[in-house]
């Protein structure tokens, strides 16, 4: 079965500074996306970054970048130059594109906290 | 991406009574999902709302507990049925609009419904 890890509960970076927040994932399916989400205190789920199992190159967007080693099944991000609005919950979610269901696995989330 | 909407954003409901949460997109989308986020957890898939016909639903969710309707392309609604406590979580309705992989396959999701049943 598939399965998304995310080993920090919670984690800290001063502010202007980058973070990297981990992810790891099983499955034995070759063709499957990997999602970056956003959730802050509000609740609303947040869109950040996606990287397919096939692209070549890491996906970036904006301060957001994906670390992806396929071979060590790890998807992690990377946030740089840490705001003070970056503080939130950070959930790693995964999709098997042979999966007819389209349903997202979600990792249990790490906790980002920015300090000033 | 789309642009989701929740009706409502929280509610504080007796045991034993029922909610319909309400889901509208700003666009037409392929597929809407039923997510439930329970308190100190992540988020575990419901069911997948399917247009004009039965939702699709994981396991350990029945019909009986959270019917789903979705009349149309755009709008969706939740029915949490004879509430306990333990259904106290945030309901997420999320959407995609492609059915092929690759970033179409991005889901987004509306800001929550916030639910407390004492």
């Amino acid at each position: 079965a598939q399965k998304i890890t995310q080993t920090q509960p919670g984690m800290f970076v001063q502010e202007k500074e980058a973070v990297t927040l981990d992810c790891t994932y099983d499955t034995s399916d070759p063709s499957y996306g990997l999602f970056w989400y956003k959730q802050p205190s509000s609740g609303e789920m947040i869109f950040l970054i996606y990287q397919g199992s096939y692209d070549q190159q890491n996906a970036t967007e904006g301060r957001y970048s994906l670390n992806f080693q396929k071979a060590r099944k790890s998807a992690n991000l990377v946030i740089s130059a840490s705001q003070l609005g970056d503080s939130a919950m950070y959930f790693c979610a995964m999709r098997k594109y042979r999966d007819s269901s389209y349903k997202l696995i979600f990792g249990s989330g790490t906790r980002l906290l920015v300090r000033p | 991406s789309a642009v989701i909407s929740q009706k409502p954003s929280r509610d504080i409901c007796q045991r034993g009574t029922s909610l319909t949460i309400q889901c509208q997109v700003d666009s037409q989308v392929t597929m809407m999902f039923w997510y439930r986020q329970q308190p100190g957890q992540s988020l575990t898939l419901i069911a997948t709302a399917n247009q004009g016909s039965e939702a699709t639903y994981e396991s350990g969710f029945v019909i009986d507990k959270f019917p789903i309707s979705r009349p149309n392309l755009t709008f969706s609604t939740l029915t949490v049925s004879n509430m306990s406590p333990e259904d106290s979580s945030i309901y997420l309705c999320s959407a995609k609009k492609g059915l092929a992989g690759g970033s179409t396959d991005t889901q987004y999701f509306g800001p929550g419904t916030r639910l407390t049943v004492l």
